[in-house]
């Protein structure tokens, strides 16, 4: 069966290290996979794309990977601070790129 | 401000009782989704549109209708609604050309 799993529900760092989530996909063949950022009660906000031929993505302190063959994606806060505690969602385009599949979230609490 | 706008934002209902959640988007997007999160299943997509009059189903269209009528429009109609369709719903939007989405601020439905 199709499956999307975020490599916990919660994750704790202290402020400064990097944090490090995962994303692992079975039976699925996404061109690329997305990353979103999800606050308490708001909408999810895109963060990254990396496309499944692309190896590594960064924007500012963020970097995401993309190992097609192992299907799995890391996504990397470097120099982390309290603001960017929240849930982090995978995603990838599952049928021909017309829908949408979410993983189940990681909340990522960094303390001060 | 190009945005998605959702409404309501809350609504509590009963069993039954026909409702119409609305979800408007002004940055001319060609695709519109609609998701339920609920806790411990992520989000889950119900039905998206990939441009006027064109519609599917995701992966949980059990109980829900929608129309795309105009580009900028995507109601989701609960013709009957029951206590398991209770949640969080998102709507979305992108363009075909892009692929992040754009969330509205969320709709909290509890169906009594």
């Amino acid at each position: 069966s199709q499956k999307i799993e975020q490599n916990s529900e919660a994750l704790n760092i202290q402020e400064g290290k990097t944090a490090t989530l995962t994303c692992n996909y079975t039976n699925y063949s996404p061109a690329y996979l997305q990353w979103y950022r999800q606050d308490p009660g708001r909408g999810p906000v895109f963060l990254l794309l990396i496309r499944e031929n692309e190896k590594e993505k960064r924007k500012e302190r963020l970097k995401v990977t993309f190992d097609t063959t192992l299907k799995q994606s890391l996504f990397h806060i470097t120099a982390s601070q309290p603001a960017d505690s929240a849930t982090y969602l995978c995603a990838l385009l599952n049928n021909y790129g017309q829908n949408f599949v979410f993983g189940p979230g990681t909340r990522l609490s960094v303390l001060p | 401000e190009a945005q998605v706008t959702q409404n309501p934002r809350y609504l509590i209902t009963v069993t039954g009782k026909k409702l119409t959640v609305t979800c408007s988007q002004n940055m001319n997007h060609e695709y519109m989704s609609w998701y339920r999160q609920d806790p411990g299943l992520g989000l889950r997509q119900i039905y998206y549109s990939m441009n006027v009059e064109v519609t599917d189903k995701g992966d949980v269209p059990e109980g829900y209708k929608v129309s795309r009528k105009e580009k900028r429009n995507f109601p989701l109609i609960l013709e009957s609604p029951s206590p398991n369709q209770t949640s969080l719903y998102f709507c979305a939007s992108r363009t075909t050309s892009r692929n992040e989405q754009f969330f509205g601020p969320g709709t909290r439905l509890t169906v009594l």
